[in-house]
């Protein structure tokens, strides 16, 4: 069964260090990942999909098939970074999502 | 392009009514999902349709739940004699399908409460 893992509820951080948060998946097929974001009183939003291999508002995230994760990352944290943030499998027929249970990004000044 | 929009946002009820949420998906959006998201979990997948049609089904959805898109335009989930663990968001999402595979565009969400 296809399953995202993302093992931080919470991830807290100082303005200007690094940013890594985890996803790893469990699928057997050919895995299509990606990273939703909800800022404070907003919908959630697509941030980025690993098979357009860009980077937006400066995070970047590389499938690795060999350990089977989608970490996102980002080399220096700004404030309006804070945010949830959810990870998400497209499971196939349907493009239906199976979704992490989400980190809680929180930028500290 | 106002985006997705569900309505109502808020709906508190006594358990065991009715209850019926509506969806607005972009306009030219032929796919349209529903995912229940439930306090510090990730949205979880109910069901979607292709145009009018409802191509796949959870086994969280239960009997007591029914989702239509009669025009192949907005949709409504309906959720019969309502328990305690109903109480969620809903949240609805449209995406236009052609030939590659496409994003998911997510609407507010509709909050449930059951008393």
């Amino acid at each position: 069964a296809q399953r995202v893992t993302q093992p931080e509820k919470l991830l807290s951080v100082f303005k200007g260090a690094p940013v890594e948060l985890k996803c790893n998946y469990s699928y057997s097929g050919s895995p299509e990942l990606f990273w939703y974001v909800q800022y404070s009183r907003q919908r959630l939003q697509l941030l980025l999909r690993h098979i357009s291999r860009e980077s937006i508002k400066g995070f970047t995230a590389d499938l690795n098939k060999g350990e089977t994760s989608f970490h996102l990352k980002k080399p220096f944290a700004q404030e309006e970074d804070s945010a949830m943030y959810y990870c998400a499998l497209n499971t196939g027929g349907g493009n239906k999502l199976t979704f992490g249970t989400g980190t809680q990004l929180k930028v500290e000044l | 392009d106002t985006g997705v929009s569900q309505n109502p946002r808020h709906k508190i009820t006594k358990r065991g009514q009715n209850v019926t949420f509506r969806c607005d998906p972009i306009s030219e959006h032929n796919r349209l999902y529903w995912y229940r998201q439930t306090l510090g979990q990730g949205p979880e997948f109910l069901t979607y349709f292709q145009n009018e049609a409802q191509l796949e089904k959870s086994r969280l959805l239960s009997d007591r739940f029914s989702a239509e898109r009669p025009k192949g335009s907005f949709s409504t989930l309906e959720i019969q004699r309502t328990e305690q663990g109903d109480s969620a968001m809903y949240l609805c999402a449209s995406s236009l399908v052609g030939g590659t595979r496409s994003r998911q565009h997510f609407g507010d969400g509709t909050r449930l409460s059951i008393l």
